[in-house]
């Protein structure tokens, strides 16, 4: 199985602020990398496709890159409604395979 | 507008199944996979497996064969997971998610269902 580690595992910035999350795939995983976003009791939801790919009506201040084995995701300036929790996902392989998530606080 | 609708919260004792539904609605079925993850209470998400709603085929994680079965039913654009033989462990909301590209396997998922809590009580 692919293993997904992301980092950090959480994190604490203040509005305007940029940030960035990192993701790392145990083996060579091409640009087959998915961003999504889960707030608190809420399914998640598909931020950025394809390692860089924004999703249709999100928000241009999401933004992912990477390929091969290193990814990253980053809020350039981060808002109030941004608070969640962010996964990254790979489906170069079965299983599918997650992240473990980074929860995203306002300091 | 595309949506999936799940269906209600269970209540299973350990070594009973359980089924959930997923119904499509505003798109071609048959034209897109469909995906079943899920969630243990505070963890991340974990992937089951998915299903072609055209032909029926499915593939399921190592982790699940033996006690997962996913089906669907085309005259109602519905999907379904049955796990069997649950455990404490099964508890978790169970989620299905399409592929947002037609006629792929893989991609992101959008949209998700909204989950269904399966709890497991003696």
């Amino acid at each position: 199985d692919i293993q997904m580690t992301q980092s950090p595992s959480s994190l604490s910035a203040s509005v305007g602020d940029r940030v960035t999350i990192t993701c790392q795939a145990s083996q060579d995983i091409s640009k087959y990398l998915n961003w999504y976003q889960q707030k608190p009791g809420k399914a998640p939801k598909l931020l950025i496709y394809d390692a860089s790919n924004l999703e249709t009506g999100v928000p241009s201040r999401f933004s992912g890159s990477g390929s091969g084995t290193d990814f990253t995701f980053t809020i350039s300036s981060l808002q109030p409604e941004d608070i969640a929790t962010y996964y990254c996902q790979q489906y170069d392989n079965v299983p599918l395979t997650f992240g473990g998530g980074t929860k995203v606080e306002i300091k | 507008q595309v949506q999936l609708v799940q269906s209600g919260a269970e209540v299973k004792k350990p070594g009973a199944s359980v089924q959930v539904s997923c119904k499509a609605s505003g798109y071609t079925f048959t034209a897109y996979y469909m995906h079943w993850v899920r969630q243990a209470p505070g963890q991340g998400l974990e992937w089951m497996g998915w299903i072609n709603p055209k032909s029926g085929g499915t593939n399921y994680a190592q982790k699940f064969k033996g006690r997962v079965t996913m089906t669907r039913d085309t005259s109602i654009t519905t999907v379904y997971m049955e796990l069997s033989r649950l455990r404490s462990a099964d508890a978790a909301m169970y989620y299905c998610a399409r592929v947002y590209s037609a006629s792929v396997v893989g991609g992101g998922f959008d949209p998700w269902g909204q989950g269904t809590l399966v709890t497991i009580s003696s």
